[in-house]
């Protein structure tokens, strides 16, 4: 089974701050890797995610993971927020195989105006 | 495209009722739903994967008689709360997978359902 460790319990920042949440992954074999995003009040959405290829990944709003196999990461970033980038912030995995989405605790990231 | 849908967004409920959730995919079919719950500034704990037309599976310390589960069609799914107690009190979330893509890449998240007990 695979777990998924997030770093970061809450981050704050100010707009225009550069933004960087940390995924770290123990499983042996191919993941899929996902991040998801829940606004305040709102379902769960995807960001991105990465099956293969590239391991720089883009996603809606901005943001863009790196998948980097040899540290089992796959952090999140964007390089300037905006006060609706207030939200909770999950790291997922899979394995190509297999439905079950294995979450991280979540980060919650608050961006003051 | 690809919504999910869930109702009743919320319900209050008396300990020992019984509480039936319902979670949709309005616009794709999915062979497979899945069922979390997620507690207060906590991540999503799978609870069940459901297979249309099969049992559910349910995850290790998940109650399977409390937790009654039915995948009737291609587009609903129940999750049933049975003899609820306060402890059941959290939030009760699907998603689902469509069948047409035949893979294992992505799923959609309907927007929740807060269960209390009183």
């Amino acid at each position: 089974a695979q777990s998924v460790s997030q770093h970061n319990h809450h981050v704050i920042l100010s707009e225009a701050a550069s933004l960087e949440l940390g995924c770290n992954y123990s499983y042996g074999g191919t993941v899929n890797l996902f991040w998801y995003v829940q606004y305040p009040g709102q379902h769960l959405q995807l960001l991105l995610k990465y099956f293969s290829g590239d391991p720089l990944v883009k996603g809606i709003k901005g943001f863009e993971a790196e998948f980097i196999k040899s540290k089992f990461s796959f952090n999140l970033r964007k390089p300037s927020v905006q006060w609706s980038d207030t939200a909770e912030y999950f790291c997922a995995v899979n394995a190509p195989n297999d439905y079950k989405l294995s979450f991280g605790a979540g980060t919650t990231v608050t961006v003051r105006a | 495209g690809a919504v999910v849908s869930q109702h009743p967004s919320r319900v209050i409920c008396k300990s020992g009722t019984s509480v039936k959730i319902e979670c949709r995919s309005l616009d794709f079919q999915a062979t497979t739903m899945f069922w979390y719950r997620q507690f207060p500034k906590k991540s999503l704990m799978l609870m069940a994967t459901s297979n249309e037309g099969s049992k559910a599976t349910y995850e290790q310390g998940v109650e399977k008689d409390k937790f009654l589960i039915n995948h009737a069609s291609l587009t609903l799914s129940t999750l049933t709360v049975t003899s609820a107690h306060p402890e059941d009190s959290s939030f009760y979330i699907c998603s689902a997978t469509p069948a047409q893509r035949g893979g294992f890449d992505e799923q959609f998240f309907g927007p929740g359902t807060r269960l209390t007990v009183l």
